[in-house]
């Protein structure tokens, strides 16, 4: 299985700060030039809501302060200026093994 | 709308059997992969099975197979997850998801919690 590894854990930044998930894969997740990984959201009591796909292409009604890059390997999840609604668990998600889709253990995302 | 909505969660003791349910509306449920997806209390997501479009395909992740078996009934829109010798780290809110075709998972159910306990 492909093993996607998250980092930090969790982070606390102040309000309008940016903040910066990374997430790495065991693998390359490049196959013809598209990265196949996925970042969602998680409020707590809610499901997970897709935020971005592609590595870097935001699901429609997405806000523009959330931002998703990386290729090969190391990808990163910025929110440019950190809003009260923006507290949840985020993760990555690779899908391109289609025999077994893997995510990362979550980050924390709180205010300072 | 495009919604999923998940049912049949329950306490069950270890070693019994559970059918979860789950009915899309708002789409060509036939049209779609379909996915469940497990969290633990306090836990991360952990993706448990899936079923191709018509059913004639499945995979399971390592720690279900052989107990865990996904179905689906298109003309009903509706998803499956038939759960046997359940075991206390089965504990957890399973959610079912539409799969893209490329494969990211979108939307999600609400999610019905199964706990496993004597």
């Amino acid at each position: 299985d492909i093993v996607m590894t998250q980092s930090p854990d969790s982070l606390a930044e102040s309000l309008g700060e940016r903040a910066t998930i990374n997430c790495k894969s065991s693998q390359s997740l490049l196959y013809n030039s598209k990265a196949y990984l996925a970042w969602y959201q998680q409020k707590p009591g809610q499901p997970p809501k897709l935020l971005i796909y592609w590595a870097s292409t935001r699901e429609s009604g997405v806000p523009d302060r959330f931002s998703g890059s990386g290729s090969g390997t190391d990808f990163t999840l910025t929110i440019s200026s950190l809003q009260a609604e923006d507290v949840a668990v985020y993760y990555c998600q690779q899908y391109y093994s289609t025999l077994s889709w893997t995510f990362g253990q979550g980050t924390k995302v709180e205010i300072k | 709308e495009v919604q999923l909505v998940e049912s049949g969660g329950d306490l069950v003791q270890p070693g019994g059997s559970l059918r979860l349910s789950c009915t899309a509306s708002g789409f060509t449920f036939s049209s779609y992969w379909m996915h469940w997806v497990r969290q633990a209390p306090g836990k991360g997501l952990v993706w448990v099975s899936r079923i191709n479009n018509d059913g004639s395909a499945t995979t399971y992740a390592d720690s279900v197979k052989g107990r865990f078996t996904i179905s689906r009934d298109n003309a009903k829109n509706t998803l499956y997850l038939q759960m046997n010798s359940l075991t206390v780290e089965d504990t957890a809110v399973y959610y079912c998801a539409r799969g893209s075709e490329p494969g990211w998972f979108d939307p999600w159910g609400q999610g019905t919690p199964v706990t496993v306990s004597s």
